[in-house]
C-alpha cells in the first residue's frame, strides 16, 4: 500500500459544478494533512490545511478528514477553469518523520467550461 | 516579504559535471526542506535541514548528492558527476515549524544532457 494514495485521474468537472478529490493514507498516526495545488511548470501552492476530524471550510475549498478511516477530502465549489490544475495530498505523521511532508502523486483536475 | 527564492531557475549540466541548487528561505523560516519531482511523479522527499545541521537525508541518494543550509547564505543542494537520471525538478520548500506546511519555492528544472 502506497503511504498516501490519490486517484491520479484525470478528473473532468463542468464548470460551476463540485469537484471532489479523495485522499488516503497508511500512517495511522498522521496527524497534519495538506492539499497543495500545482499548475502544470509551476511549484506547488498550499491551499488547504486540517488537523482534526470534520470538515474546515476556506471560500470555494472545504477539506474533510476522517482520521478512523484514514481519509482526507477536498471539495471545490463552483469550480471555475483557472481550478484546473493537478491537487497533491500531503500528510505529517511519526511514522513518515515529523519533520517531512509525504505526498500523492496528485490527481490532475480539468474543469470543463 | 519575499517567497522562497530558489536559483537558477534552470540548469542544463553535461553528464558528469557537478550542479549546484541555491535555496533562500521565507524570512523567518528555519526549517528548508528539499524535494525532487520527476515527470508525472509525485514529489519525493531528499533532506530537511536547519541552520548548519542536516536533520533528515533518508530521502537522498547516498552518492553524489550532499546538501548544506550555512549559518550565513542559502542552502545548497550539490549533485555530483550527474547522470541523465538526475534531470528533473527540484523543488526547496521553507516553514516557520515543522508541524506547519511549507511555501515551496518556484524550483530549479535541472536538465542532464
Amino acid at each position: 500500500q502506497k503511504e498516501v494514495e490519490q486517484n491520479s485521474g484525470p478528473l473532468s468537472v463542468p464548470e460551476g459544478a463540485i469537484a471532489s478529490l479523495n485522499c488516503t493514507y497508511s500512517d495511522r498516526g498522521s496527524q497534519s494533512f495538506f492539499w497543495y495545488r500545482q499548475y502544470s511548470g509551476k511549484s506547488p501552492e498550499l491551499i488547504m490545511s486540517i488537523y482534526s476530524n470534520g470538515d474546515k471550510e476556506d471560500g470555494r475549498f472545504t477539506a474533510q478528514l476522517n482520521k478512523a478511516s484514514q481519509y482526507v477530502s477536498l471539495l471545490i465549489r463552483d469550480s471555475q477553469p483557472s481550478d484546473s490544475a493537478t491537487y497533491l495530498c500531503a500528510v505529517n505523521g511519526p511514522n513518515f518523520g515529523n519533520e517531512k511532508l509525504t505526498f500523492g502523486t496528485g490527481t490532475r483536475l480539468t474543469i470543463i467550461p | 516579504n519575499a517567497g522562497v527564492m530558489q536559483n537558477p531557475r534552470h540548469l542544463v549540466r553535461r553528464r558528469g559535471q557537478e550542479a549546484r541548487l541555491r535555496c533562500s528561505p521565507m524570512k523567518g523560516h528555519s526549517h528548508v526542506y528539499w524535494y525532487r519531482q520527476l515527470p508525472e511523479e509525485g514529489l519525493k522527499f531528499m533532506v530537511y535541514l536547519q541552520k548548519e545541521n542536516i536533520i533528515d537525508e533518508s530521502g537522498m541518494p547516498k552518492e553524489r548528492f550532499s546538501a548544506e543550509f550555512p549559518k550565513e547564505g542559502p542552502s545548497i543542494l550539490r549533485i555530483q558527476q550527474v547522470v541523465r537520471g538526475d534531470s528533473a525538478a527540484y523543488f526547496c520548500a521553507s516553514s516557520p515549524d515543522k508541524s506547519y506546511g511549507y511555501t515551496f519555492g518556484s524550483g530549479t528544472r535541472l536538465t542532464v544532457v
